[in-house]
């Protein structure tokens, strides 16, 4: 079966420090990939994709994911968090026009 | 920028009541879904909706559930008799014409809280 597997429930960054968001997949072939956040009371917004080609997207908000077709993962980064990042993010995947398969989710915290 | 909207914001029905959710996806985009999320669980996929017609539907999609696309703006969900476990978070997208082999993101609304009591 499809799924996206997101490890950590929960992370808690201090402002100015460095972010990395584990994801990893499993899928019958390589799906396209995505990276949404969930601001609280607010939809779900595109932060960046991966379809083909190049394996480091650059994203809104100064976030990048890099495409581990090895390790089947798309972890997303960013170099230095900022209070407005906390939020839930989902790593999703999909192929083609077909559903999305969603991540749990992880909630970011950050500290001032 | 356009952007994917949905009505209510929230929705608050007694069991087996019929709801409808609304949904005005990005006005020159073809491709629509309906996904929900009960509290603490993840993103479900629930029907995509094409061509005025059914594309895919998940386990969840039963009898229960209906789309429709009433006129070239909205996008609707309708659960004939709401239960209990109808409760959650339900999340309209919508996704362009284009490339293909769809490499094409989908656009998600703000979503619906539903609460049947």
């Amino acid at each position: 079966a499809q799924s996206v597997t997101q490890p950590d429930i929960h992370i808690t960054v201090s402002e100015g420090a460095s972010l990395e968001l584990r994801c990893n997949y499993s899928y019958g072939a390589t799906p396209y990939l995505f990276w949404y956040v969930q601001s609280p009371g607010q939809g779900l917004q595109l932060l960046l994709k991966y379809f083909s080609g190049d394996t480091l997207v650059q994203g809104i908000k100064g976030f990048e994911a890099e495409f581990k077709r090895s390790q089947s993962s798309f972890n997303l980064r960013k170099p230095s968090v900022h209070w407005s990042d906390a939020a839930e993010y989902f790593c999703v995947a999909g192929t083609g026009r077909r559903a999305l398969t969603f991540g749990s989710g992880t909630r970011l915290q950050v500290q001032p | 920028e356009p952007e994917v909207t949905q009505t209510p914001s929230h929705q608050v029905t007694q069991m087996g009541q019929e709801v409808i959710l609304r949904c005005v996806p990005i006005s020159n985009h073809l491709y629509f879904y309906w996904y929900r999320q009960i509290l603490g669980q993840k993103v479900e996929f629930l029907v995509s909706f094409y061509n005025n017609e059914i594309s895919e539907k998940s386990e969840i999609f039963d009898d229960q559930f209906s789309v429709e696309r009433p006129d070239g703006s909205n996008f609707t969900l309708k659960i004939r008799s709401t239960k209990l476990e109808d409760s959650a978070m339900y999340f309209c997208a919508s996704s362009p014409p284009g490339l293909a082999g769809g490499k094409n993101e989908q656009y998600f609304g703000p979503g619906t809280r539903l609460t049947v009591t």
